[in-house]
């Protein structure tokens, strides 16, 4: 089965750390990645693709295809950084269906 | 702004009733999705619909039926309560039109089913 895996379920970090949030994908291809994230009490929403190639607050993700890999980074990590983070993906095949991990929440101490 | 509206942000429900969660896009968007959110376990898809009247099962489509039978309108369906369908419900909706093989989904609020 197409598989997102996200091993941590909780990183914390101080403030002015960097971050890597970790993502991975069980299959060959050239898949459509994502990075989503929910802010305590708002919805989810979009925080960066892979083929955007952006950088949206501070976060970059680069896909790694040898690595089969798509972790977010940031390198100065902000309280207001604090969320629950989920990697995403297309998977195999041209679907507009999406695989979800299984989040990573992350903790920004002052 | 698109727009994705669920009906309830929060629900109580007892075993064996039926059960209808609504969702609402004003953006004319193509697809549809129900997902539920527990923690531990991500977003899993319950059911996708691309267009009017069409439905894909997702992965965890067992206990579940969705109708759409307007554009912007996606009903999730629990034919008879259990309370392992006690979860977060996620709608979203997305674009066929960005020129990409899987466009950005925006979420609704949820709503917060607890089935005694």
């Amino acid at each position: 089965a197409q598989r997102v895996t996200q091993p941590e379920k909780l990183l914390s970090v101080f403030k002015g750390a960097p971050v890597e949030l970790k993502c991975n994908y069980s299959y060959s291809g050239s898949p459509e990645l994502f990075w989503y994230v929910q802010y305590s009490r708002q919805r989810l929403q979009l925080l960066l693709r892979h083929i955007s190639r952006e950088s949206i607050k501070g976060f970059t993700a680069d896909l790694n295809k040898g690595e089969t890999s798509f972790h977010l980074k940031k390198p100065f990590a902000q309280e207001e950084d604090s969320a629950m983070y989920y990697c995403a993906s297309n998977g195999a095949y041209n679907t507009d269906k999406l695989i979800f991990g299984t989040g990573t929440r992350l903790q920004v101490f002052p | 702004d698109v727009k994705v509206t669920q009906s309830s942000r929060y629900l109580v429900k007892r075993t064996g009733e039926k059960v209808f969660l609504e969702c609402v896009q004003d953006m004319d968007h193509e697809n549809m999705f129900w997902y539920r959110q527990d923690p531990g376990l991500g977003l899993r898809l319950i059911y996708f619909s691309y267009d009017v009247k069409m439905k894909e099962k997702g992965d965890i489509p067992e206990g579940y039926s969705v109708s759409r039978e307007k554009k912007e309108r996606f009903s999730l369906i629990l034919e008879s309560a259990s309370t392992n369908q006690t979860s977060m419900y996620l709608c979203a909706s997305s674009t066929n039109d960005q020129g990409f093989s899987a466009s950005e989904q925006y979420f609704g609020p949820g709503t917060r089913l607890t089935v005694t």
